[in-house]
């Protein structure tokens, strides 16, 4: 079947650190990658996405590589700000039948502080 | 823009009572699907529809009922609620056509239920 395995949270960051959640994957077929952010009392929106390997997905700063080889979607940010705390979703789709299905990791908490 | 459109946004329920979470979507899209999201579980599908007439089960069915009512209009119904459905529901909406380049999900904001 498909899964995805994120790291375990909460992350905590001070203000302009670094940022790395790390995701891998596995699945049957060839999956597209996402990865969801969610805002507090909000619902999930798409950060950025990558449909092949060695594609490199960017949105906002966030960057993240399908790595085949390693099966890993890692989300990478060089600089983070206080606005960035939210949940992060790590996801993957391959087609299931009529339509496409996510599948979710279980999310990363991240808390920026100032 | 609305988007995806849920209501309500909170609800509490006795145990055994029945209830339906509305879902509404203005971006044309073909299909809509059901997530309940857990602490430390991530979202999982409940049931989808790929297109307007027709339904599928996701991962957790169980206790649930949708109906695909037009092309905007996808509602998920709890005929007799349970402690175990208390969750955050939320429903998504894509544009996903079979076979065609996949397309992101949409997301509504959401509906906290309660079930005591």
């Amino acid at each position: 079947g498909n899964s995805v395995t994120q790291m375990e949270g909460p992350v905590t960051l001070s203000e302009e650190a670094f940022l790395t959640i790390n995701c891998t994957y596995t699945a049957t077929g060839y999956p597209s990658l996402f990865w969801y952010v969610q805002y507090p009392g909000e619902g999930l929106q798409l950060l950025l996405k990558a449909t092949k390997a060695d594609d490199k997905g960017s949105n906002k700063g966030f960057e993240a590589t399908y790595r085949k080889e390693t099966t890993s979607f890692h989300l990478e940010k060089g600089s983070v700000q206080v606005s960035d705390s939210a949940v992060y979703f790590c996801a993957l789709s391959v087609p299931s039948g009529s339509a496409r299905q996510l599948t979710f990791g279980s999310g990363t908490q991240l808390t920026v502080l100032p | 823009n609305a988007g995806v459109t849920q209501t309500p946004k909170f609800q509490v329920l006795k145990t055994g009572q029945s209830m339906t979470l509305q879902c509404a979507q203005d971006m044309n899209h073909n299909s809509m699907y059901w997530y309940r999201q857990d602490p430390g579980m991530g979202l999982r599908l409940i049931y989808y529809s790929a297109s307007e007439g027709t339904t599928d089960k996701g991962e957790v069915p169980n206790g649930y009922n949708v109906s695909r009512l037009n092309k905007r209009e996808f509602s998920l119904r709890l005929e007799s609620a349970a402690p175990s459905q208390t969750s955050v529901y939320f429903c998504a909406s894509s544009e996903s056509p079979p076979g065609v380049l996949l397309q992101p999900q949409h997301f509504g904001d959401g509906t906290r239920l309660s079930i005591l």
